[in-house]
């Protein structure tokens, strides 16, 4: 069955980097574009972007440019974003997603990395 | 830019209707997905193209689509039902849009 894993919760202080994964399993890695999607406490779900898993060419929404990078490694069926010099409002839960139809509905979804960006 | 609207809260009696209305250009043209999520969880999708139902999901949860407005309908509310519900679709170029998100309440 198709799974996406994530790493686990990170701590950070304001201006540090962090490199969160989102490791694949149950189906082809590049037969699906792999989403990011961010979710600060309390509130609504945004989206970040996509990564080509073919490709490796990033495609990054309106906000999301310029300290947040994503990338992969298909030897291992991961992806990752990278966030860095941290401020204290990314501090949120960061999730990683699939459409298995070429579409944009997300199918299966990684269990969420909470990121908290704290002095 | 593009948009997609929801009411903050829906809030409904065991056994009732609740019906959970999204409503924006983009949707027009492009289908709609709902999800559902649950405290501490990841969202999981419940309708796709605006109405087909994916495998596991339960029947009372349907979805229609006029014009710019698309509506998420829960038929006999069940309190496992309470949860945040968002709308998804995506603009002319193929970026993503989500919601604000609606609170079911049941009562």
């Amino acid at each position: 069955q198709v799974q996406l894993v994530q790493s686990g919760s990170e701590l950070k202080k304001p201006g540090a980097s962090v490199k969160v994964s989102c490791k694949a399993s149950g189906y082809t890695f590049t037969s699906s574009a792999v989403n990011w999607v961010r979710q600060a406490p309390g509130q609504g779900l945004e989206w970040m972007g996509w990564i080509n898993t073919n490709t490796g060419n990033p495609t990054y929404a309106q906000g999301f440019t310029g300290r947040f990078v994503f990338s992969l490694d298909t030897s291992v069926s991961t992806a990752y974003l990278q966030i860095s010099s941290l401020k204290v409002e990314d501090t949120a839960v960061y999730y990683c997603a699939i459409s298995t139809t070429g579409t944009t509905q997300f199918d299966y979804w990684g269990q969420g990395t909470l990121v908290t960006v704290s002095s | 830019s593009y948009e997609l609207t929801q009411p903050p809260s829906v809030s409904v009696s065991p056994g009732q209707t609740a019906r959970i209305t999204c409503s924006g250009d983009a949707l027009a043209k492009q289908y709609a997905y709902w999800y559902q999520q649950k405290p501490g969880q990841a969202p999981v999708l419940v309708i796709y193209k605006d109405s087909e139902r994916p495998s596991g999901i339960p029947e009372r949860f349907s979805g229609s689509s006029s014009g710019t407005t698309v509506t998420l309908t829960v038929s006999g509310v069940q309190a496992e039902d309470e949860a945040d519900y968002y709308c998804q679709s995506a603009d002319s170029s193929d970026s993503v849009l989500f919601g604000g998100g609606t609170k079911l309440t049941v009562l």
